[in-house]
């Protein structure tokens, strides 16, 4: 079974900080995809960054990356200069055939 | 790019009443598409997705159920609301193969 595991339920960053939101997985397969998801006090599901297995670097969107390590089956997203705007829950999404989805892990941004 | 309308956004109903929600795609044809249900302040349960016209594949037995009529309508229903049906439910789609799900902007779904 595939299952993805986000082990930190808060996190907090100061405004202009960095913060890293760990996420790991279960799989038997070898080529899958993998994204971050921010749920904002909307509610609504903002697709923030993806990651395909096959690749090697690790995708960046603006002060949004990952590290993605494959052997250890791990996809941890780095926030860089947290803004206040980056409040949200973040989700953590496996993808082989459908789509499987972490806990959460909710950020606060503190000014 | 595509486009999900779902609603309504809020609703209030009684324990025992039916429920239907709708949502709808544009911008993309033959989409897969999905429904989710999340609890206060947890993640995401995938409780339908639908392939294409007609095919639905539960992945929670419960009293809801699914409908998909045309290529781009995603239906929920339940003919017994009970108490545990309150959450916040999202209909989210994908494109054929392996794509990202885009989600709508959910129906906040509560039973007195």
């Amino acid at each position: 079974a595939q299952t993805v595991t986000q082990s930190q339920p808060e996190m907090s960053v100061q405004e202009a900080e960095t913060v890293t939101l760990s996420c790991t997985y279960d799989t038997s397969e070898s080529n899958y995809y993998l994204f971050w998801y921010k749920q904002p006090p909307s509610r609504q599901m903002i697709l923030v960054i993806r990651q395909e297995a096959y690749k090697q670097q690790n995708a960046t969107e603006n002060r949004f990356s990952v590290n993605f390590q494959k052997a250890a089956k791990s996809f941890s997203l780095k926030i860089s200069d947290s803004q206040l705007g980056d409040t949200a829950m973040y989700f953590c999404a496996f993808l082989v055939n459908d789509m499987r989805f972490g806990a959460g892990t909710r950020l606060t941004v503190k000014p | 790019s595509q486009t999900i309308h779902q609603w309504p956004a809020t609703l209030v109903q009684p324990v025992g009443s039916p429920l239907s929600l709708e949502c709808t795609v544009e911008g993309t044809s033959n989409p897969n598409l999905y429904w989710y249900r999340q609890a206060a302040g947890r993640g995401l349960q995938l409780l339908f997705y639908s392939v294409g016209i007609g095919q639905i594949s539960s992945e929670v037995p419960q009293n809801l159920s699914a409908s998909r009529p045309q290529d781009r309508q995603f239906i929920l229903s339940s003919k017994k609301l009970l108490l545990s049906d309150s959450g916040f439910y999202l209909c989210a789609v994908s494109g054929t193969g392996v794509q990202p799900q885009h989600f709508g902007d959910g129906t906040r779904l509560s039973i007195l």
